[in-house]
């Protein structure tokens, strides 16, 4: 049949505000979890992960928040930056090296 | 330390060639992942590699097979070549993939790939 093919969700934000991106995850046997952020024409980049021992992690500028009752993960970035705009994609790990990624979300950043 | 490094960063096929696809990890890692990313269904496992053996496998069809030779450097191979196969191939490395316990893939800049 007729591939339907993914439709973003995007994020703008203003300059200096903070971001929130979202991301429902789908295997509850999943332990791993990791952000990565993709600028046009690269590869993604790790950004921040997660154990699923933890419900919270901070990095520079940016938090990852785990909620495993309701399978959902989340990507705060203070002060928001140009630089910052880029597809981010949530990825779960349940099985050795295989990730599973999310759609992605958009962020676009205005200045 | 140099990150994970693809050649060639672009491609053109036609249909029904076959094409392959390198990937040098990061230095000191040992499991090589390789993943397809299309607009229209994302980033999708195709395989992993450890130790020169395939370790882990995704959903795709036996045209797409692989290797990983002794100093953890990967190749991928796609047959038959289908337009559904133009995507963006990405390879990714970490440190040594010890099942059971995940680590952080690196991702290089990916291979597009072009079928006509």
């Amino acid at each position: 049949g007729e591939s339907v093919g993914l439709h973003l969700p995007t994020l703008s934000v203003q300059e200096g505000d903070n971001s929130i991106i979202n991301c429902a995850y789908s295997n509850s046997a999943s332990d791993y979890f990791i952000w990565y952020k993709q600028e046009s024409g690269k590869g993604p980049q790790f950004i921040i992960d997660i154990r699923s021992n933890m419900d919270k992690r901070q990095g520079q500028r940016v938090t990852v928040l785990l909620n495993k009752t309701v399978k959902h993960l989340s990507l705060q970035i203070a002060a928001t930056q140009p630089g910052d705009s880029a597809v981010y994609f949530c990825a779960e790990n349940s099985n050795g090296n295989k990730l599973v990624f999310g759609a992605g979300t958009i962020l676009r950043v205005k200045s | 330390k140099a990150g994970v490094t693809q050649t060639p960063r672009y491609l053109i096929k036609t249909r029904g060639q076959q094409v392959t696809l390198s990937c040098s990890p990061i230095s000191g890692h040992r499991s090589v992942s390789w993943y397809q990313q299309t607009p229209g269904q994302g980033l999708q496992f195709l395989f992993e590699y450890f130790s020169e053996t395939q370790r882990n496998k995704g959903n795709f069809p036996g045209r797409f097979s692989g290797r990983q030779f002794s100093n953890s450097r990967s190749e991928m191979n796609v047959s038959t070549l289908e337009l559904g196969d133009s995507a963006l191939y990405l390879c990714a490395s970490s440190l040594t993939g010890t099942s059971g316990y995940q680590e952080t893939q690196y991702f290089g800049p990916g291979t597009r790939l072009l079928v006509l």
